[in-house]
């Protein structure tokens, strides 16, 4: 069972490159969330999506799209990176929007940019 | 709106010693409650939580009680162990009524090392 499964986990990034981070479940979660992660920040909600075709914005989305075709899969694209988005980003999915609801997250990918 | 302030780290203990971490919330209507750890490279993962007033969580000998009256989700655990070293984040999650959005809000982390 894989769970949350995030590519790549490691990426270096020259200011102004593109880039796709990947994020895909197997648990038929409707709900999907990007957050990043800084030193004394805690987890900052990026985007979030509850179900195919629908996403919206979380706290920090300036800088970053994410697309949501499928159950599976919910990318978030880095249009022109930025240093101030070097962080570690996770993706996390869960059954439902219900408040007791667990969520399950990825590894993580450790992005630095140049 | 909604809130979680923790207790900042690092906090460093020796094994067997007791561990408390603090966590406090602000919300309306009534959420329900987590604590997630992270062990070094890794994701997070679901310690323990609680999803009303009075609940108390439970997990690998770690406990925290559901105190709607002080606001407070503390993490307790009588004997800690090298092994529980990590980044330990109290978390939120709230639906509004006609909602489906639930969103966690967290805790900035704690880290915690056990010395043996």
């Amino acid at each position: 069972n894989a769970g949350v499964t995030q590519t790549p986990k490691f990426q270096v990034l020259k200011t102004g490159q593109s880039m796709t981070l990947q994020c895909a479940q197997d648990m038929n979660h409707e709900y999907m969330s990007w957050y990043r992660q800084d030193p004394g920040m805690g987890l900052r909600l990026i985007h979030y999506s509850v179900g195919a075709g629908i996403t919206d914005q979380g706290e920090v989305p300036n800088g970053y799209n994410v697309s949501r075709s499928t159950t599976e899969d919910f990318p978030l694209r880095l249009l022109s990176a930025a240093p101030s988005q070097t962080s570690v980003y996770f993706c996390a999915s869960s059954s439902s929007g219900g408040s007791g609801t667990e969520a399950f997250f990825g590894q993580g990918t450790r992005l630095t940019v140049v | 709106g909604d809130s979680v302030t923790q207790m900042e780290g690092p906090v460093t203990l020796s094994e067997e010693a007791f561990l408390t971490i603090n966590c406090t919330y602000t919300a309306t209507g009534y959420p329900s409650l987590f604590w997630y750890v992270q062990y070094p490279g890794e994701g997070l993962q679901l310690l323990l939580k609680a999803t009303k007033a009075d609940d108390k969580g439970s997990n690998k000998g770690f406990e925290a009680t559901y105190r709607k009256e002080t606001t407070s989700f503390h993490l307790e655990k009588g004997s800690v162990q090298v092994s529980d070293s990590a980044v330990y984040f109290c978390a939120l999650r709230r639906v509004d009524r006609g909602s489906t959005l639930g969103r966690l809000y967290f805790g900035r982390g704690t880290q915690l090392t056990v010395w043996p």
